[in-house]
This record gives C-alpha cells, structure tokens and sequence, in this order.
C-alpha cells in the first residue's frame, strides 16, 4: 500500500457518458498528479493541483477536468467519453520539492 | 526539462547484475536524477534519485559522471521479480511535472 489511495480500481462505462475517479494522496502531501497511461504509450502528464490550486496542465483534454478539495482528495472528471479514453489513470501525490512521487495503483477505465 | 535517452528494452538471466544507462546531455545545474519502476498495471514506484557520483539504497545504485551527462541504475543480483519497466527522469524537484519518457523494459529469464 503506498498510502496513495484510488477508486474505483476498475470503471466501465459507455462511450458519451462522463466518470469520475477519486484519487486520496498521502496524508499531508499537498500536490496531487494526474497521469493517463493507454496501451502502448507512456505516462502522459494530464494536471497537477498543489494546496486546492491548479500548479501546472499537460495533454488534458478539454472534455476532462479536475479538482482538489480543502481535504485533499482530487477528483478527475472524464466527460464525453470515447473509446480512445480507455486507459489506466494514475494518481500521484508529493510532499517535498525533490522527493520522489508516491502512485496510486490506478483506475482502469474501459469505454465501451 | 532536460530530455532522456535510455535502451527501448534489455534482458538478463537471474542472478546478474543489470547496467541501464540513461543520456541526459543537456542536464542543468539544479537538475536531479532520478528512475522510477513500473510492474505491468501497477502505477511506477520511486527507486533513488541522486544528484553525482554514487548513490545507494536497499534495492539499487545509482552512478553519475563528473559531467552528469548520462548516468547508469545498476541493480544487483536480478530476479524475475525485477522485470519491469525502468524510467529515468531529470529535473529539478520544483514545480515542473515528472514527463516520463518509453522506459526501459527489463526482462529477466530464468
């Protein structure tokens, strides 16, 4: 258990309709990272949210958005799905600047 | 973000010590290194990180060139539990996002 915390581990849902997955870090690390990892490919980078803020966006698609609540905990938002969605999406939290990132074990999620 | 080159894949037999080298030419001052590993639909774990010369943990080490161009994970004794794929990443431990490149795949063979 890495202490990165995310649900549900598995998701399938029909192309249009919109997800969200759940994603608790560390207890008191205050940034958050959202990754997309389809077959084949490497991690992509998706949105980074530090103390309930959006810090830095990658390769998010307008369709997917994100938050971080005053606990913590994000949310990604997954709207008008399509089957090119379907992926495994990690989360990942830090405490430190230059400490390593701690990952979730992932939602796979399958548009269908 | 400094760019990394690292082999597409590697194999070994068990029991031998696994070399992966990394190219990061255009690495900066503040720079660090670090390599993460990822087992098949697990999300990447954090293995060590260093800044020069040598660095060592319980699971690998890490050496780093005077000129910190390239640098080597050097993990020991391999087992088939070590086949994985094996990132490396440079930057500077800020606000900058880790940008994972393709990795290396490792297989180990019995």
């Amino acid at each position: 258990d890495s202490g990165v915390t995310q649900t549900p581990k598995h998701l399938i849902t029909a192309t249009g309709q919109r997800v969200t997955l759940r994603c608790s870090p560390r207890s008191g690390d205050l940034s958050v990272y959202w990754y997309q990892q389809s077959l084949d490919q490497g991690l992509q980078f998706l949105i980074q949210y530090y103390n309930g803020e959006e810090r830095a966006k990658g390769n998010i698609l307008e369709r997917f958005s994100a938050q971080q609540f005053p606990d913590l905990h994000s949310e990604l938002n997954l709207s008008s799905l399509e089957l090119g969605d379907s992926a495994l999406y990690f989360c990942a939290s830090r405490g430190r600047d230059r400490d390593g990132y701690t990952f979730g074990s992932g939602t796979r999620l399958t548009v269908v | 973000l400094a760019k990394t080159t690292q082999p597409i894949s590697m194999d070994s037999y068990e029991g031998q010590e696994v070399n992966i080298t990394c190219s990061h030419n255009n690495i900066a001052t503040n720079d660090y290194i670090t390599w993460y590993q990822q087992f098949p639909s697990q999300g990447p774990r954090f293995i060590i990180q260093g800044y020069k010369t040598k660095v060592t943990n319980e699971v690998a080490s890490l050496f780093i060139p005077a000129d910190r161009k390239s640098s080597t994970l050097s993990l020991p004794r391999v087992s088939l539990s070590d086949t994985a794929v094996y990132y490396c990443l440079v930057g500077d431990g800020g606000n900058t996002p880790l940008v994972f490149g393709k990795g290396t795949r490792l297989s180990v063979i019995a």
